[in-house]
């Protein structure tokens, strides 16, 4: 079954630094790939999603994603980070067993600090 | 637009109550979810439903029952509250091939 990897658990950023979030995916063929990110206190919202095609791909908030199926990767990406980037992000994959983006499986979450 | 609705958003049950948490949503999605969060061990979910009539069993049923009578509804019910179902409680829809969309959650203490 597939299941989805998100090694850090915290990660705290200056405010305009870069920032990269990783996720590792298993899935045994082209996976449909998101990231969400969930404020305090809040529901998920969607960052951007990867179902085919162009392998960088381009969300809101200024992130974007790149999809490395050699390294069975989804990793997060912004160029500079504000304070109100400051959350939990959760990498999600869709179902291996009906290859549909439905039922998703979602990793542990990385917890976002930034400081001023 | 309301997108999903989740009701209520707090409750505390003694252990043994009854409970029924309320989905609706407004897109006319074919699927929608039910989903635990914990700490430490990110959204699980519970059951899901593809379509009105229709309910499966997810990663972590037990102790939970679900019905969709309506499309626009999904019902969560827990028969007999245990501490271990103390938890955040997200409702989801979606169309097959795009992202969820959540409801604001639920936060369910069970003492």
């Amino acid at each position: 079954a597939q299941s989805v990897t998100q090694p850090d658990i915290h990660i705290t950023v200056s405010e305009g630094a870069s920032l990269e979030l990783r996720c590792n995916y298993s899935y045994g063929a082209t996976p449909y790939l998101f990231w969400y990110v969930q404020s305090p206190g809040q529901g998920l919202q969607l960052l951007l999603k990867y179902f085919s095609g162009d392998t960088l791909v381009q969300g809101i908030k200024g992130f974007e994603a790149e999809f490395k199926r050699s390294q069975s990767s989804f990793n997060l990406r912004k160029p500079s980070v504000h304070w109100s980037d400051a959350a939990e992000y959760f990498c999600a994959v869709g179902d291996e067993r009906t290859g549909t983006a439905s039922k998703l499986t979602f990793g542990t979450g990385t917890r976002l600090q930034v400081t001023l | 637009n309301a997108g999903v609705t989740q009701t209520p958003k707090f409750r505390v049950l003694k252990t043994g109550q009854s409970m029924t948490l309320l989905c609706a949503q407004d897109m006319n999605h074919e699927y929608m979810y039910w989903y635990r969060q914990d700490p430490g061990m990110g959204l699980r979910l519970i059951h899901y439903s593809v379509g009105e009539g229709t309910t499966a069993k997810g990663e972590v049923p037990d102790g939970y029952n679900v019905s969709r009578l309506k499309k626009q509804n999904f019902l969560l019910g827990l028969e007999s509250a245990a501490p271990s179902q103390t938890s955040v409680y997200f409702c989801a829809s979606s169309y097959t091939t795009g992202g969820y969309t959540f409801g604001s959650g639920t936060r369910l203490t069970v003492v």
